[in-house]
């Protein structure tokens, strides 16, 4: 596509439960980074991959969150027995290599209840 | 750690007006990025303008321009001629590197809203 692709754009869910939110980037883009965005706060860091390896998963909170990217391409963000704390809008970047122009999807609103 | 200050939570500016948004950072590294990024209710962060450390003219986009003072670690940005599509989050950013292979720290943001 176009642009850096994000599903769902709104996921409701229940402390406890499973949420995969997903992530199709610019086509050709090696580069593919997670952002949280907490209410009224600027995006903090989760994850970066470089092809189909994360080369700094040192913002990944604890165990619960994991994120994979087994072609380079399409990335999963996984998060495990939710909590209200995750409560958040999760964003996607990629860009052609690092350093390069991130470009931002429209992010995936998670609400735990 | 590099951190990434927006001490002014919301501004106004009047329609056609200019407008300055602070930003301070905090690093020990000579080498590194500073961006600002808009995040319009849409949620999609977009560039607005970039600038390297090691250059020191500073950096212009249009109505966009950016006061980098290295030695001060300040990077403000300004708008000219303020239009109602300004209207938005806007986010100072730092990177660290050459390479780039480090991720983006973001400040917690200005709400800039531009009135008629």
């Amino acid at each position: 596509g176009a642009g850096v692709s994000q599903t769902p754009s709104n996921k409701v869910t229940e402390k406890g439960k499973y949420v995969e939110l997903r992530c199709d980037p610019i086509s050709g883009h090696t580069a593919l980074y997670w952002y949280r965005q907490s209410l009224g706060q600027g995006p903090e860091f989760l994850i970066y991959f470089q092809g189909t390896g994360a080369a700094d998963d040192s913002g990944l909170p604890n165990d619960r969150f994991f994120a994979v990217r087994p072609e380079g391409s399409v990335s999963t963000l996984k998060i495990q027995r939710t909590e209200r704390g995750d409560s958040a809008v999760y964003l996607c970047a990629s860009s052609w290599s690092p350093g390069g122009e991130l470009f931002f999807g429209e992010g995936s609103r998670l609400t735990v209840l | 750690a590099q951190t990434v200050t927006q001490s002014q939570p919301e501004m106004s500016v009047q329609e056609a007006e200019t407008v300055t948004l602070s930003c301070t950072y905090d690093t020990s590294e000579n080498n590194y990025y500073l961006f600002w990024y808009k995040q319009p209710p849409s949620r999609q962060m977009i560039l607005v303008i970039r600038q390297e450390a090691y250059k020191q003219q500073n950096a212009t986009e249009n109505r966009f321009s950016v006061n980098f003072q290295k030695a001060a670690k300040s990077f403000s940005l300004k708008i000219s001629d303020s239009q109602l599509g300004d209207t938005a989050m806007y986010f100072c950013a730092f990177m660290m590197g050459y390479s780039g292979n480090t991720p983006l720290v973001f400040g917690k943001g200005t709400r800039l809203s531009v009135i008629a």
